[in-house]
Order: structure tokens, then sequence, then C-alpha cells
């Protein structure tokens, strides 16, 4: 089960993009690399998944470099709203026994 | 579509009490999960189910028990309740594996005292 690591917390401000890295190092040739964004009081909510390389959305971009022992969510121009935690998640769950864990993610608070 | 249904929204239980706390999706996913959430924590997984009549234990099952005998349907029973179980439960469900899209229902908060 690969563990990932990330930034227990980060400050930006309002138009600014915001990277956040995830290690994950001992991650497996099938496992994906997956988002969640959470607000207070509400459950989380998918961000983004990606394999290799780059992936991006309406939301947020993914970069995976070639080794994918890391990965870094991008959030351009962010806002107020953007305030929330994020968490990094690796796995495949092809096998019953591969259950995906959601760590303590990284809080992340916009300032004005 | 409603998601993932969650109820009650927010519960006082007493030490010793029981409880079930109600989960239902609409999305005909094969996948459901509960998890709990204490203050400023991540979420860890409390029980899984791959299909209707099919369950597992995640990292926390000690205190709870599940069920599943409809694909719409998991819900998680608390027995003899401890202060220990006071947390968010969030019910989630996904088409597929794991590593598919969870979609989270909106969270019940159990106190127990």
């Amino acid at each position: 089960l690969a563990k990932t690591t990330q930034p227990i917390s980060m400050d930006s401000y309002e138009g600014q993009e915001v990277n956040i890295t995830c290690s994950h190092n001992n991650i497996a040739t099938n496992d994906y690399i997956t988002w969640y964004q959470q607000f207070p009081s509400q459950g989380p909510r998918f961000i983004i998944q990606g394999y290799k390389t780059k992936v991006t959305n309406e939301v947020a971009s993914l970069f995976i470099p070639a080794d994918r022992k890391s990965s870094t969510l991008s959030l351009p121009r962010v806002s107020l709203s953007d305030t929330a935690v994020y968490y990094c998640l690796v796995g495949d769950g092809s096998n019953r026994d591969d259950k995906i864990i959601f760590g303590k993610g990284t809080r992340l608070h916009i300032l004005p | 579509n409603a998601g993932v249904t969650q109820t009650p929204k927010f519960r006082i239980l007493k030490i010793g009490q029981s409880m079930t706390l109600q989960c239902t999706q609409d999305m005909n996913h094969n996948y459901m999960y509960w998890y709990r959430q204490d203050p400023g924590m991540g979420l860890k997984l409390i029980y899984y189910s791959v299909g209707a009549g099919i369950t597992d234990k995640g990292e926390v099952p000690n205190g709870y028990n599940v069920s599943r005998s409809t694909t719409e349907d998991f819900p998680l029973r608390l027995e003899l309740a401890a202060p220990s179980q006071t947390s968010v439960y969030f019910c989630a469900s996904s088409y597929g594996r794991f590593g598919n899209e969870q979609f989270f229902g909106p969270g019940t908060r159990l106190t127990v005292l």
C-alpha cells in the first residue's frame, strides 16, 4: 500500500497559482494518483486523477514526473473559496486488500 | 439523482446506547464505504462493501457492524457507544474499485456523552 506525504498546511493569496506536492516513493505500477478536496463540514469531493505526465480539467492540473514518485496538484488563480483540505491518494484498488487511505491532507488557506 | 444520502445529520448518544447510521445511494454503484473523521484529522476507513452481500473490514472496524442486503443501502451499526466514537461519519460510493472516483454523502455528526 503506497504511503503519501504532503505538506500539513499552505497559505497563498487570491489570484495566485498554488502547487501542492505529494510524495509517494513506493507507488506501484498499477497505482493511480487521485486528489480530493474537502470543505469544512462536507464530505471530500473528487478533483482529478492521473497515471503519468499531465492531466488537466476545468478545476486543476496534475503533474506527474516520469518516475511517478511524486505528483503536484496545481490550482490556477485561486480564490477565497479554494480554502479547503486537499488529499492525495495513491492506489489501484484492484485487489480487495488494497484499501486506499486518506491521510491528514494539506490545509490550504487563501488570503485576500 | 440524489447521489449519496445519509441520516441522521446529527445525533447525541449516551454511553452504552446503540444506533444505526443510514446510507443510501442511487447511482447503482457496487462499492460503498464508511469513514470516520475526527477533528483536524483525515478520514479513516471503517468498513467497505464490494457489492450486495459482501462486506469487509477497513482500518478501524472495532465497535461497528455493517450489512449490505441491497445495492443501494449500506447501514452502519454502533453497538454500545463509547466517547471514542464521537466523530463525523461519512458514507461514500464508487462504481468500481477503490481507485475510482468516490462520491461522498454529507456526513453524520455523532457525539457520545
